[in-house]
């Protein structure tokens, strides 16, 4: 596609279900990173991959949320019995080269909102 | 931990230079980023420095001091459409060489 795609846009839920936000990156993009953005705040790391390989969780705020990107194209993240503090857009970002090459330029998708009622 | 420091809010004139700076405190570094927010948007990215040093692309221009643990971008000849969120992003935090952790951003606000 011509930019990263991420589904759904706007996600409501009620507490305790469990979501899939969906990233589909750049056609050719080795890399891709997932974000969590509060209003008015920075992107949050959350996780990055490397062709299919997870490189690094560490900003995965617990064991309810986890990602996956199988054939090393489209990423999932998932939240498991999501709580009222989940709420917040999560970004998708994903990059040519690996760590976005020498530059370093990452490009984001729009975002999916998620609510957690 | 991470912290990287940048001005909540900057207001600046049409026509008008600004500077937007931050400061980063990181247990590793590999470069800094500069990203650009409007509101509703996705961040969009603007420019990226990995040696200490001036970077110049059009109207924006990014400088870097790694022995200051400083860097800060320039927008010249400020436009209506500049008004927006500016993030900077040091890549390598945590020792990791491909982690990119954001600053909390800096709302300009371009007036005429």
């Amino acid at each position: 596609g011509a930019g990263v795609s991420q589904s759904p846009r706007y996600k409501v839920t009620k507490r305790g279900q469990d979501v899939a936000l969906r990233c589909d990156p750049i056609s050719g993009h080795v890399s891709l990173y997932w974000y969590r953005q509060a209003l008015g705040q920075g992107p949050e790391f959350l996780t990055y991959f490397n062709y299919e390989a997870q490189q690094d969780k560490s900003g995965l705020p617990n064991d309810r949320f986890s990602a996956e990107r199988p054939e090393g194209s489209i990423s999932t993240l998932t939240i498991q019995r999501t709580e009222q503090r989940d709420s917040a857009m999560y970004r998708c970002a994903s990059s040519l080269e690996l760590a976005g090459g020498p530059t370093g330029e990452l490009f984001f998708g729009e975002g999916s909102r998620l609510t957690v009622l | 931990g991470q912290s990287l420091e940048q001005p909540s809010e900057v207001t600046a004139v049409e026509g008008a230079i600004v500077q937007i700076n931050c400061t980063y405190q990181t247990s590793g570094f590999y470069g800094l980023s500069w990203y650009q927010q409007h509101d509703g948007g996705a961040p969009t990215f603007l420019s990226y420095n990995g040696l200490d040093g001036l970077e110049e692309t059009g109207r924006f221009s990014s400088f870097l001091s790694r022995s200051d643990s400083y860097g800060y971008l320039l927008l010249q000849e400020l436009q209506m459409k500049d008004s927006a969120s500016y993030f900077c992003a040091v890549r390598g935090t945590g020792g990791s060489y491909q982690k990119v952790t954001f600053g909390t951003g800096t709302k300009l606000q371009v007036i005429p």
